[in-house]
């Protein structure tokens, strides 16, 4: 089955404690991208990568960091993580340049909290 | 991307035609119309897209205005399960491939 799969999807952490949200397509797409989500204010994007070892920041990239080693994965890492990040976060992929087509396509979602 | 402006709650009757406005008066002549949902939480979910053509797949119909300014999706008999927040998106992609979530429409189906 086509999917994006995120891990963890709930994750309660404390001030500081270095984290890593993976996120995982099994689709061959370019396109990956994390997004978060904040009651009020929507989805709004946080990274981006066009393709392997191409990443770029999007809207809200403070505090987060990403890799694009292999086209499947795409982590979010959390090196501080302070309590402004408590939120929903969405990975999503799709084939780069053919968005136009395809769309995108979102995991699960991961709950965060940090205390 | 264009501005979007949609309604912040709509209600349906379950088994009637839901009908969601979108107006998007700014839109350029490269950007698409995209339609998402999201259901509690999930992960959006691709509906529908369309330049100018009105479009329909097995999950919804897009109908978009000549002149483009706005568009109206259709889920033909609506259940349930298909409430959630519905998103309209004007993009074009270009070379971020970014697309521009708005606070869509609360689709509410009453049984």
């Amino acid at each position: 089955e086509a999917q994006v799969t995120q891990n963890p999807r709930y994750l309660i952490t404390v001030t500081g404690k270095k984290l890593t949200v993976t996120c995982s397509q099994n689709m061959n797409h370019e396109y990956m991208s994390w997004y978060r989500q904040d009651p009020g204010l929507g989805l709004r994007q946080i990274y981006y990568s066009m393709n392997v070892e191409v990443t770029d920041k999007g809207d809200v990239p403070e505090g987060y960091k990403v890799s694009r080693k292999e086209k499947r994965n795409f982590p979010l890492i959390l090196e501080s993580p302070s309590p402004n990040q408590t939120s929903l976060y969405f990975c999503a992929s799709s084939f780069a340049g053919t968005l136009l087509n395809y769309g995108y396509t979102f995991g699960s979602g991961t709950r965060l909290t940090v205390v | 991307d264009a501005k979007t402006t949609q309604p912040p709650s709509m209600d349906c009757a379950e088994g009637r035609a839901a009908n969601l406005p979108c107006n998007h008066s700014t839109i350029s002549g490269n950007e698409y119309v995209y339609w998402y949902r999201q259901i509690h939480s999930q992960g959006p979910q691709y509906i529908i897209h369309g330049l100018k053509n009105n479009e329909i797949n097995e999950m919804a119909s897009l109908i978009i205005t000549e002149d483009r300014k706005s568009s109206t999706l259709i889920l033909p008999h609506a259940t349930l399960r298909d409430t959630a927040v519905y998103y309209c998106i004007a993009s074009y992609g270009g070379a971020t491939n970014k697309l521009i979530f708005g606070t869509g429409t609360l689709l509410a189906v009453q049984p």
